[in-house]
């Protein structure tokens, strides 16, 4: 059974960077052909998606986040991590990983979530 | 990218099916089989429910269907039960290499 943990600070101060790592067993990230999100919820709202990686190290962002964006990945742990700087109160929401599904565009697996809160 | 539109809320009656909408662009909905829908009860993570727009994974009632026509994708609930009361949630790939998810439906059942 594939599982993702996240893990992180849950408070973050205004203009600093939110950095939070997915450990994943179960699945291997370098497994041929996988690709892996994050996504996030402002409380009481709904999903966006943030970004993926591509076992070959390859990342898409979406257009609004990718200035501020970057996701980067440890092997030897089997885990990825998330970076978001210059955050404001915005940013504030339960941040999740998951897995991409085999054929890619959808998710099949997801964390459980961890909310993060940016306020000084 | 901006997200696809769904009705706010939806309800129904035990028994019953509802329908949800989700509707985008040719840029996403319209110009891909890459639409999939997730269901979130309060407090938990999402949950997989449908792939490339009507495929239901291992586990996941066949009460749950789903399509799509041009520009707008449908989900539909047979049979309501109460534990489907929950929020539901589109999402599809987009010409911009990325993925954009719908505003989100909540589920009533009365």
């Amino acid at each position: 059974q594939v599982h993702l943990q996240e893990s992180g600070p849950g408070l973050v101060k205004p203009s600093e960077t939110l950095s939070l790592t997915c450990v994943v067993s179960g699945d291997s990230i370098s497994r041929g052909g996988s690709w892996w999100s994050w996504a996030r919820q402002p409380p009481g709202k709904g999903l966006e998606w943030i970004g993926e990686f591509h076992h070959s190290g390859r990342t898409n962002y979406k257009t609004s986040l990718k200035s501020r964006v970057s996701i980067s990945v440890d092997k030897s742990k089997n885990q990825f991590s998330l970076d978001l700087n210059s955050v404001t109160a915005a940013d504030t929401a339960v941040y999740y990983c998951a897995r991409n599904g085999d054929s890619a565009w959808y998710f099949d697996y997801w964390g459980q979530g961890t909310l993060v809160t940016v306020s000084s | 990218q901006s997200a696809l539109t769904q009705p706010a809320s939806v309800s129904g009656s035990p028994g019953q099916s509802i329908t949800i909408s989700c509707t985008g662009t040719s840029s996403d909905v319209g110009g891909y089989n890459y639409v999939s829908w997730y269901q979130q009860h309060p407090g938990k993570a999402p949950k997989l429910m449908i792939y490339d727009v009507s495929n239901r994974p291992l586990g996941v009632s066949d009460r749950f269907s789903a399509s799509k026509s041009g520009n707008t994708a449908s989900l539909t609930i047979s049979g309501l039960q109460a534990e489907d009361e929950a929020d539901y949630y589109c999402n599809s790939y987009t010409n911009s290499i990325s993925y954009v998810f719908g505003t989100g439906t909540k589920v009533t059942v009365l």
